[in-house]
């Protein structure tokens, strides 16, 4: 089965710094991968994705995610961070087989600093 | 209305009383989710859908009862409850299981007394 860990709980910035945030993840073949945003009480939103093709990924809100198969990652950037990006992020893995759920990471909270 | 919506956003109840949680999204998808998110703890997946029939069931209490009558439609009765059973209850779509992007809800928020 696959696993997905986001080694940083909390990440604190300064607002206009750089942020990348961490997810790697445990699968035999290339998975498809995603990241979610939480703003507090509210539902997930999707990011952005990766199925195939270029690896690096451009989504919303200014977001990047670079796919690096040699070291089971997919880490999310963004090359200057707003105070609205203050929230909870989540990566998600899938396989292509039916019947088979996304697996999510515990999450990691992003502060930003004025 | 687009996206997929959830009712009510926001449910107060006491453990002997029931109540349902009502999803519905407006994508055309075939399978719906229920996770269930507390504080401090991962996502947890409760029930899959699939072109209305339960595929999954992660030993979630037979205190929750899923209920999907078509595609667009997914309910969840609450009933005798615990404290601990408080969390934010998201719902969630896709266009099928098999790995494919899943489209949430903006979740409600319950409290058990």
């Amino acid at each position: 089965a696959q696993s997905v860990t986001q080694p940083d709980i909390h990440i604190t910035v300064s607002e206009g710094a750089s942020l990348e945030l961490r997810c790697n993840y445990s699968y035999g073949a290339t998975p498809y991968l995603f990241w979610y945003v939480q703003s507090p009480g509210q539902g997930l939103q999707l990011l952005l994705k990766y199925f195939s093709g270029d690896t690096l990924v451009q989504g919303i809100k200014g977001f990047e995610a670079e796919f690096k198969r040699s070291q089971s990652s997919f880490n999310l950037r963004k090359p200057s961070v707003h105070w609205s990006d203050a929230a909870e992020y989540f990566c998600a893995v899938g396989v292509s087989t039916a019947g088979n759920m996304l697996t999510f990471g515990g999450g990691t909270r992003l502060m930003v600093k004025p | 209305e687009t996206g997929v919506t959830q009712t009510p956003r926001h449910l107060v109840m006491g453990m002997t009383n029931k109540k349902s949680l009502k999803c519905e999204q407006h994508l055309g998808h075939n399978a719906m989710y229920w996770y269930k998110q507390s504080a401090k703890k991962p996502l947890e997946l409760m029930f899959v859908y699939s072109l209305e029939e339960r595929v999954e069931n992660n030993s979630v209490p037979s205190r929750f009862s899923p209920e999907c009558p078509n595609s667009s439609h997914l309910f969840l009765h609450l009933h005798t409850l615990q404290p601990e059973d408080s969390a934010l209850y998201l719902c969630a779509s896709s266009q099928d299981t098999g790995g494919y992007e899943q489209y949430f809800g903006p979740g409600t928020r319950l409290t058990v007394t």
